[in-house]
This record gives C-alpha cells, structure tokens and sequence, in this order.
C-alpha cells in the first residue's frame, strides 16, 4: 500500500492552462505539505494544512491554491499555468502536534512541464 | 529565519570507502530536528537518518551516522562502506519543533550529488 500518492506523476501542459495535482495519503496524519523542487533541484515549502486549516502559506502565485477536502487529501490546483512554473511538486505527510518526533512522509512527485 | 547551507555540489568515493557530506544551518533555536534525505533518479525522497537536537548522542543508521556540532551548527553525514545504491542527492533539512495544532516546515538544503565508482 503506498503512504502518499500523487497523481498524476507527469504532467505536460501548455501556457496558459488550468491544472490539479492530488494528494492522498493513508497513513492517519493530520498535516499535509506541498513542497516544489525546481530545475536545479532546490525543495522549498509552499503549502501546509493541519485538519484542514491552512497552517503555512509561503510567498507563492495566487495562481497556486491549494484545497483540502479532507484530513487524507491535499489537492494544489494551478492557474494560467506559466513556464517557469515547470517544476517537480511533492505531497508530504507527517503527525503534528506531538513532542514527539515526526518524520514527513513524501509522496512519489508530479512532474509538471509547461510548454 | 532558518537557512540550510551544503557546501559540496557533488562529491565522488569509491565503493566500499567512506564518505563524508557537510551540511552547516542557522537558527536561533534551541529545540530542532535535522534529517538527511536521499533522492535518487526515481527522485522519491527517502529518509536516512535524523537527529533531535536536544540529544548529544550522534544518531546511526547502519552505515549511516551523523557528526553533530550544535554549537557549530554543523550536521555532517557519514556513509561507511558505500555501495553502488548509494548514489543519489542527498538533502539535508531543519525543522522547527511544533506546537500542538501547528505545523512546522522542513527547511532543505540544496544537496549534495554522491556519485559512487567501482
């Protein structure tokens, strides 16, 4: 059973186009994540929910906005995608709140080319 | 603001020796996590290895094992006997403590590519 999983895991689109990445993961967490790994292979954080609540909202496009139907997805929706916006997106997971320690889990990433 | 810094774009060791990955960060923290990712060419990112910062004894992972200097703020990655499945990037990370109801952002480094020859 995967943990996290994205779909799609390529994903070839035009300028201008609107598209969604999903995230589900099975594992029971409350905090979701989505992070994006450029060309030069630089993580950074974009999003994060905790039960649904947005918790960390970095400098990023409103045309990014992320949605969280529920504790076990995190959707990102992208609009009027541009070039720059190509890129490796990554859903990840983890239990918050805790003192505990928490490991993220991440799921396979989205591979996004605008053309 | 916490910053991650890996100074070695790429390094080379051969396999079965060993090899050593410097990662420096900055915080005016006292309670953190800091982790090493590896992400190899099916780009999953996998765990290798953590520390919480409160704990002076370095953590080990079989071969793995990590050099952490809190007052230097440094988290260098050990691979003893390095195999050719080791060859990957390799992200070092910051994470804040969380609060309950609050959720805390793993702060990557910009990776370390280990290339592993025979």
């Amino acid at each position: 059973d995967t943990a996290v999983s994205q779909t799609p895991k390529y994903l070839v689109t035009q300028m201008g186009n609107d598209k969604s990445i999903k995230c589900e993961q099975n594992l029971g967490h409350d905090t979701m994540y989505w992070y994006k790994q450029d060309s030069k292979k630089f993580l950074k954080i974009m999003f994060s929910y905790n039960n649904k609540e947005l918790i960390i909202n970095e400098t990023v496009p409103n045309r990014f906005s992320p949605k969280s139907p529920d504790k076990a997805h995190l959707n990102l929706h992208i609009n009027s995608l541009e070039l720059g916006d190509s890129a490796v997106y990554f859903c990840a997971s983890s239990q918050d709140g805790r003192p505990l320690y928490n490991e993220q889990f991440f799921g396979p990433g989205t591979r996004l080319t605008v053309l | 603001a916490q910053t991650v810094t890996q100074s070695q774009p790429e390094m080379s060791v051969q396999e079965a020796e060993t090899v050593t990955l410097s990662c420096t960060y900055d915080t005016s923290e006292s309670d953190y996590y800091l982790f090493w990712y590896k992400q190899p060419p099916s780009r999953q990112m996998i765990l290798v290895i953590r520390q919480e910062a409160y704990k002076q004894q370095n953590a080990t992972e079989n071969r793995f094992s990590v050099n952490f200097q809190k007052a230097a703020k440094s988290f260098s990655l050990k691979i003893s006997d390095s195999q050719l499945g080791d060859a990957a990037m390799y992200f070092c990370a910051y994470r804040t403590y969380p609060n309950t109801g609050t959720a805390s952002k793993l702060t990557f480094g910009t990776g370390t590519r280990l290339q592993v020859t025979l």
